[in-house]
């Protein structure tokens, strides 16, 4: 069975840094695109970065680029998302998901993200 | 980056009639090889978001057959063809051709 399992977050102060890790289940995910979406409370889906082919290539929203780094560990089938110099607009439940076409589109539960003074 | 714009952004909905989404891409989504990476995303309250369509038109596994999707280019719709309670939530449509991925703002729908 497909799963993700993201974790890593909670509450930081602006300017601080976290790792998300989303360990996955059920397939490797370096045979797949990979890709983190958060959600600012009340808001809408905000897509941020994503990895593919077996991490070479790497995409990041420009609100992110600079400050957040994908990158994925294989041996322990996990998704890491790097946050550094974090701001209070970052505040979000991060969720990572696979995606494919005609082999579904999983998501996690989503982790959250605080940052506040 | 393409620019997903949706309407309306909220819809009010009487149990067992028909609802329609538009969404808008500021830029064809076409590949030349055939293939359109166009999704719909259906988020219940507290629930994580959930793939309904994928490539314009096609529903994923176990999402019931009053859903479906149309269009083409940067003109897609979502449409359900009798709303049930449990279609309560928000649609997200998402392209999928072009890095960075993008989302419309979504349509909220609710029951009349």
């Amino acid at each position: 069975e497909v799963q993700l399992l993201e974790s890593g977050g909670g509450l930081v102060q602006p300017g601080g840094s976290l790792r998300l890790s989303c360990e996955v289940f059920g397939f490797s995910f370096s045979r797949h695109a990979m890709i983190w979406v958060r959600q600012a409370p009340g808001k809408g889906l905000d897509w941020v970065s994503g990895i593919r082919d077996s991490g070479i290539n790497k995409f990041y929203a420009d609100s992110v680029k600079g400050r957040f780094t994908i990158s994925g560990d294989s041996s322990k089938n996990t998704v890491y998302l790097e946050m550094k110099n974090l701001r209070v607009e970052d505040t979000a439940v991060y969720y990572c998901a696979k995606e494919g076409y005609g082999s579904g589109f999983p998501w996690g539960q989503g982790t959250l993200v605080t940052v506040s003074s | 980056d393409v620019v997903m714009t949706q309407s309306p952004l909220s819809l009010s909905v009487t149990l067992g009639q028909p609802a329609s989404i538009s969404c808008r891409s500021s830029q064809s989504l076409a590949l030349s090889d055939g293939y359109t990476y166009f999704n719909w995303f259906q988020q219940r309250p507290g629930q994580p978001p959930r793939r309904l369509i994928y490539e314009i038109s096609n529903r994923d596994p176990g999402v019931p057959d009053r859903f479906s999707g149309r269009g083409s280019g940067t003109d897609f719709t979502l449409e359900i063809s009798r709303v049930e309670a449990e279609d309560v939530g928000v649609y997200y449509c998402m392209q999928g051709t072009y890095w960075p991925r993008t989302f419309g703002q979504g349509t909220k729908v609710e029951i009349k």
